[in-house]
Order: structure tokens, then sequence, then C-alpha cells
């Protein structure tokens, strides 16, 4: 099935840095969600984003859906070691269907 | 509190052997997914159900089986017919109000 393109496939940074990743789809979604998979467990809802142009925070975190509704970033400021985890970016074409997931982004943090 | 609860946490099976991994939630959704997830790699879809008594494949059903009796229950059986049945399967469910999905916490099936 189609996944998303999100890139980078994984980070590895020092504690402290900034944080950016990004996810681009072919067509177009009314939602973009960005979870977080901590290791072993199952993934988490971080940010949800619901209208082209939003740009939304949750504490160090900052994601936007992208004015052509294709694609959608989610940065992490002041990364710290609780951060490492697969990030999952996630397109919803409308209410009630079925997500379409990026490939994930592997973060890791030097202390 | 409601949830999504998978169980067990690990399991190790035999090869050959058919194995059930529990999936229940309490959340009242309608539609529930099983994904497999391998080291390093994203979520591959095997099954979903968004109503009671009925399933659809996703991308990996072969050597899968699912069902869906009960609105709060979707079991996935990983029979002898996978060939490499050894992953990270992590159960969602959702409801058409609310975007996203609500993930358990994951069942890691190890076959020796």
């Amino acid at each position: 099935g189609q996944q998303l393109n999100q890139s980078p496939q994984s980070m590895f940074i020092q504690e402290g840095e900034d944080v950016s990743m990004n996810c681009t789809s072919s067509s177009i979604f009314n939602t973009w969600l960005w979870y977080k998979q901590d290791p072993g467990e199952g993934p988490v809802l971080l940010i949800a984003l619901y209208k082209a142009g939003e740009l939304t925070s949750n504490g160090r975190l900052t994601a936007q859906f992208g004015i052509t509704r294709k694609d959608s970033f989610l940065n992490i400021s002041a990364s710290i070691p609780s951060d490492v985890g697969i990030y999952f970016c996630a397109g919803q074409r409308g209410a009630g269907n079925m997500l379409t997931f990026g490939g994930g982004t592997r973060l890791m943090v030097k202390p | 509190d409601g949830g999504i609860t998978q169980s067990p946490k690990y399991l190790f099976r035999k090869e050959g052997q058919n194995v059930t991994l529990s999936c229940e939630q309490n959340l009242n959704h309608d539609a529930m997914y099983w994904y497999r997830q391998d080291p390093g790699q994203g979520l591959r879809l095997i099954y979903y159900s968004q109503i009671v008594n009925d399933f659809q494949k996703g991308d990996i059903a072969e050597g899968y089986s699912v069902s869906r009796e009960k609105k709060e229950s979707f079991p996935l059986t990983v029979t002898s017919a996978q060939k490499n049945p050894t992953a990270f399967y992590l159960c969602a469910s959702s409801i058409s109000a609310v975007p996203g999905y609500t993930f358990g916490s994951g069942t890691r099936l190890t076959v020796v």
C-alpha cells in the first residue's frame, strides 16, 4: 500500500540541538498527524493538524500542515534524551478514513 | 480509564505452531487494525475491521487470520504458514468522530 515519504530515516544528534523532519505525499490529505513510538511501546499521538497552513505547538514540538496539503513538518527544539524514539507522520483523507503512514524517523540523542 | 490492551507483552513459540495475539479495547471504537513492525522498520498493515463480523486484508495478510465477533475484541492468529513470524505486533482502534488511531502497547512475538 501507499506510504508517505518521511525523511530523514534516522538522526543522531547532541542533546540540546533542534531537530526537523518532514513528510511528503503525491496526494492531498485533510488531516496530518504526528506520532512518537518509544522503544518497545506503541505509537502515541503528539500533534494533529486539521487545516492547510496550520502551525501547532505542543511544548517543545511544533508541527505544520503544508499549504499544498501534500506535506507536513515536525520540529523539536532543545532535544533531551527522552526524545529518543521513532516519529511517524500519518495522513488522513477524511473522518473515518484509514491512515497512511510514513516510514518513520528514528531519533537518537547523545547526552 | 478507556484504552486498548494487547496481551501478552512477550510471546515465544516453536516453529510450526499457531499462536493467537489478543487485542481488547473499551473505547467504543468501531474500527480495529493489526500492524506488523520489524526492527528499524515502519508499520505494515495486516488486517483491519471497520464493523463487527467484517474484516479486510491489509498489505501483508498471508499467513495471518483474524476474527471480529465482538466490537471490543480483534484477535490475530499467526499461523504456521507465516514464513517469518518473529516481529513486533501492534493493534490499533479508531472512531470516525476522532482523527487518528489509538495504539496498544504491542506484543513481541519470537518464534524459535
